[in-house]
């Protein structure tokens, strides 16, 4: 079945460090790939999203590429800030349409000052 | 964009008893599904709710253990029942248009723990 595995955590960066949060899946077809984050206290918001081969989502200043050759669909951002910390999930969802997520396990990025 | 409200936020429960979880979405949805975050952990797809029928359960998730209503497009609970301290976890209500903008909307959550 589908399924999506991404980099491990915790992540631990000081401020404007770059950052890559790697985010591999498997899937039948052409899935949707998202970026999901949980910042402390909060509930899940969409980061960013691509729905093609080599479309590029971005917002926020991070930045992932879908990567059908690589099965990747990595996070990136030049430059983090204290108030990027958070939960970020890799999230893929099938070419059904049956609308149902398959979540990645999160990594959890620290950003000190 | 969909706003969702979940009710309660949290709650403390004896074990053995039951509570049911309220989704109200803010527009009517095609989709609305039910997930699990266990501590320290990813969200788990409990079941899709649907419209009119009974729920669609994933592996390893019951009716009875976790019976779900969806009376309508905007609405729907998930009742954790018989509860025990392994059903503590935060409970996520999800909703997504089939049609047009692919982006799936969360609610809060519901932070469930069983003592």
């Amino acid at each position: 079945g589908d399924s999506v595995t991404q980099m491990e955590g915790p992540v631990t960066l000081s401020e404007e460090a770059f950052l890559t949060i790697n985010c591999t899946y498997t899937a039948t077809g052409y899935p949707s790939l998202f970026w999901y984050v949980q910042y402390p206290g909060e509930g899940l918001q969409l980061l960013l999203k691509a729905t093609k081969a080599d479309d590029k989502g971005s917002n926020k200043g991070f930045e992932a590429t879908y990567r059908k050759e690589t099965t990747s669909f990595h996070l990136e951002k030049g430059s983090v800030q204290v108030s990027d910390s958070a939960v970020y999930f890799c999230v893929l969802r099938g070419s059904g349409n049956t609308g149902k997520l398959i979540f990645g396990q999160g990594t959890t990025l620290q950003v000190k000052p | 964009s969909a706003v969702i409200s979940q009710k309660p936020s949290r709650d403390i429960c004896q074990r053995g008893t039951s509570l049911t979880i309220q989704c109200q979405v803010d527009s009517q949805v095609t989709m609305m599904f039910w997930y699990r975050q266990q501590p320290g952990q990813s969200l788990t797809l409990i079941a899709t709710a649907n419209q009119g029928s009974e729920a669609t359960y994933e592996s390893g998730f019951v009716i009875d253990k976790f019976p779900i209503s969806r009376p309508n497009l905007t609405f729907s609970t998930l009742t954790v029942s018989n509860m025990s301290p392994e059903d503590s976890s935060i409970y996520l209500c999800s909703a997504r248009d089939r049609s047009g903008n692919t982006e799936a909307f969360f609610g809060q959550g519901t932070r469930l723990t069983v003592v």
